[in-house]
């Protein structure tokens, strides 16, 4: 069965580092998405992505953050200068709004951990 | 998209029915009820979706109200991994670049 991967699955980074997290989503998908989860709280949503460009965006996505696809494949998220408060899972996500009805493919998350 | 109302939490003995209940009273006709679940850390995974008629696949049933403004998610034998946190959520096309999850309910299947 196709799947969401990520890639790493855990990164440790100092504070004021740059961080990318990648994600390869399913391949006929054509809608990207970040999401991420601090620790015993809620999903929270960060971007939308298609067609090379951002759809949507909540108030978390700030200039901090930048979204990207290389190439055909790879879906990045780019963390500069990262802040302690940027500790969370990350999870990736894709659906197909074309031939399927929009539920979103999770990939297993990669845990940001700043020091 | 509607907001949805969910418990807290629940608990379930293994082997019974477990059922979820969400209430999105504000839901307009065009927006879907999707479930999801999250188990432990892992990435939420999707369970089913509906617009009015009930659904059923090999995870689920979906039963929503003739007035839609609730439904149930019914897992038939709960098992001991279906311990997880469930999110309902409303979405219409137009939402459909940005799916909000809400607290959901957390449920406890015990043996």
């Amino acid at each position: 069965e196709p799947e969401v991967t990520q890639t790493p699955s855990h990164q440790v980074t100092q504070m004021g580092q740059e961080v990318i997290l990648r994600c390869v989503p399913i391949s006929n998908h054509l809608y990207f998405y970040w999401y991420r989860q601090i620790l015993g709280q809620k999903v929270e949503f960060l971007v939308s992505f298609y067609n090379n460009e951002i759809s949507e965006k909540s108030e978390i996505f700030d200039d901090q953050f930048s979204v990207e696809r290389p190439d055909g494949s790879n879906f990045t998220l780019k963390i500069r200068s990262t802040k302690l408060e940027d500790s969370a899972m990350y999870f990736c996500a894709s659906s197909d709004w074309v031939a399927g009805t929009g539920e979103l493919f999770f990939g297993e998350g990669s845990r940001l951990t700043v020091l | 998209d509607a907001k949805t109302t969910q418990p807290t939490s629940m608990d379930c003995a293994e082997g019974r029915a477990a059922n979820l209940p969400c209430n999105h009273s504000t839901i307009s006709g065009n927006e879907y009820v999707y479930w999801y679940r999250q188990i432990h850390s892992q990435g939420p995974q999707y369970i089913i979706h509906g617009l009015k008629n009930n659904e059923t696949n090999e995870m689920a049933s979906l039963i929503i109200t003739e007035d839609r403004k609730s439904s149930t998610l019914i897992l038939p034998h709960a098992t001991l991994r279906d311990t997880a946190v469930y999110y309902c959520i409303a979405l219409g096309w137009y939402g459909g670049f940005k799916t909000i999850f809400g607290a959901g309910t957390r449920l406890f299947v015990k043996a």
